[in-house]
């Protein structure tokens, strides 16, 4: 079965905070998608990752692709309450056209 | 921007009933999706669609079936709703050439059965 793990499952951090959350695999992806999925809402697409090594940043989300484009992670500097949501890396596996979201990370930030 | 819309936001229906879940995307996409959302299982992939007319089923298709009569609208019918479909139900379409990468979601519609 092909998974995109997520850690950590939950974070609670006060408002100024740095985290980073991650995305692994033991497959290869040919892109990786970051979503974010405020309470009640559908997910929003945050960024694509396609080169390995690639970084991407978002006004204060920065993501990377892992070289052998297995993982990637988001790091979030100075974390503000509008961040707060569900995060889901998602993608599909090269030579499939299976498209698969992580298990999601769900961060809280508290002000 | 593109935007995806979903018939209702919030809808609660009773063992037994049809249930028809509506989806329309103004960008048009030829990649249609509808999904489930539950608690500890992320999103399943229910059915999908990649031109008007043709459907494949994805990982939970059981109980549940499509329609998509129009390129824009892309529909999820239960034919007999049973409390164990009580869910969030979330629609998405993607542009050409992505490999279904790339979606962009609809509000969702939270579905309880009673």
């Amino acid at each position: 079965t092909q998974l995109l793990e997520q850690s950590p499952q939950f974070l609670s951090i006060q408002e100024g905070e740095n985290l980073t959350v991650y995305c692994n695999s033991s497959s290869v992806f040919s892109s990786l998608q970051w979503y974010r999925q405020e309470p009640g809402e559908g997910p929003v697409l945050l960024v694509t990752v396609v080169t390995g090594g690639e970084v991407k940043k978002l006004k204060r989300l920065t993501f990377q692709f892992g070289d052998a484009r297995k993982d990637s992670s988001l790091h979030i500097t100075a974390a503000q309450t509008g961040d707060t949501g569900l995060y889901l890396c998602a993608g599909a596996p090269s030579g499939t056209y299976k498209y698969i979201f992580g298990t999601g990370t769900r961060l809280k930030v508290l002000a | 921007d593109v935007k995806v819309t979903q018939s209702s936001r919030y809808l609660v229906k009773r063992t037994g009933e049809k249930v028809f879940l509506e989806c329309v995307q103004d960008m048009d996409h030829e990649n249609m999706f509808w999904y489930r959302q539950d608690p500890g299982l992320g999103l399943r992939l229910i059915y999908f669609s990649y031109d008007v007319k043709m459907k494949e089923k994805g990982d939970i298709p059981e109980g549940y079936s499509v329609s998509r009569e129009k390129k824009e609208r892309f529909s999820l019918i239960l034919e007999s709703a049973s409390t164990n479909q009580t869910s969030m139900y979330l629609c998405a379409s993607s542009p050409p050439g992505q490999g279904f990468r790339e979606q962009y979601f609809g509000p969702g519609t939270r579905l309880t059965v009673t």
